[in-house]
């Protein structure tokens, strides 16, 4: 059974700081890797997606790899800023016809002026 | 390009009610899954449709159900409500059928249901 874990549930950091963000899942066999942004109340705003045939994907200043062999998944937020703040969710798309995501618990991330 | 539109955003309902949920996917996008997010569970898988037929279920009883019409707009039903049940109800829509291959799913604002 896929299970996906995201370590540090909660992370606080001064603005300005570069952070990384660590999602882990136990089965390999994946169609891709989703990361999504939630601020409190609200949806989910899908961040990058990297496909499981990739090693990483960019989009400004986020970066976000994939080391599927491992089972891991790190995002990468560089320079962070206040409106950065909000719950950071990883999810993955097993392989095979039942594609549904499956999604850690979060971390919530809060980025102090 | 609209996003996913889901409506209503707020309910508050009575526990033994039964309520309905719409979702709109992305135009074009065909396949609509539905998912429920409570603090203690986090996300959680309900049903996938694509082209109207359900093509995967999570582990829900069977007063949560859904259904997707011709133009791609989903509903979802739960009947005998629960105070469990009160959750933010999202609905994500993507362009490929599930199990052909790595597609990027876009989520709706959600619908917060409140169960009194």
């Amino acid at each position: 059974k896929q299970e996906v874990t995201q370590i540090p549930a909660a992370l606080s950091v001064p603005e300005g700081e570069n952070l990384v963000l660590n999602c882990s899942f136990t089965d390999s066999a994946i169609y891709n890797l989703q990361w999504f942004r939630q601020d409190p109340g609200k949806g989910l705003t899908s961040l990058l997606l990297i496909q499981s045939s990739q090693r990483e994907q960019t989009s400004g200043r986020l970066n976000a790899s994939l080391d599927k062999s491992s089972g891991r998944s790190t995002l990468y937020i560089a320079a962070s800023q206040p409106g950065d703040s909000a719950t950071y969710l990883c999810a993955v798309r097993p392989a095979g016809s039942q594609g549904n995501l499956i999604f850690g618990k979060g971390t919530k991330l809060s980025v102090k002026p | 390009k609209a996003g996913v539109t889901q409506t209503p955003r707020y309910l508050i309902k009575t526990r033994g009610q039964q309520v309905t949920l719409s979702c709109s996917p992305i135009s074009g996008h065909r396949s609509v899954s539905w998912y429920q997010q409570t603090p203690g569970q986090g996300l959680q898988f309900l049903f996938e449709y694509f082209s109207e037929t359900q093509r995967n279920k999570g582990n829900f009883p069977g007063r949560f159900s859904g259904r997707q019409f011709s133009n791609s707009r989903s509903e979802m039903n739960v009947s005998t409500l629960e105070l469990g049940d009160s959750a933010l109800y999202l609905c994500a829509s993507s362009l490929v059928a599930p199990g052909e291959g790595g597609t990027e799913a876009f989520f709706g604002q959600g619908t917060r249901l409140t169960v009194v």
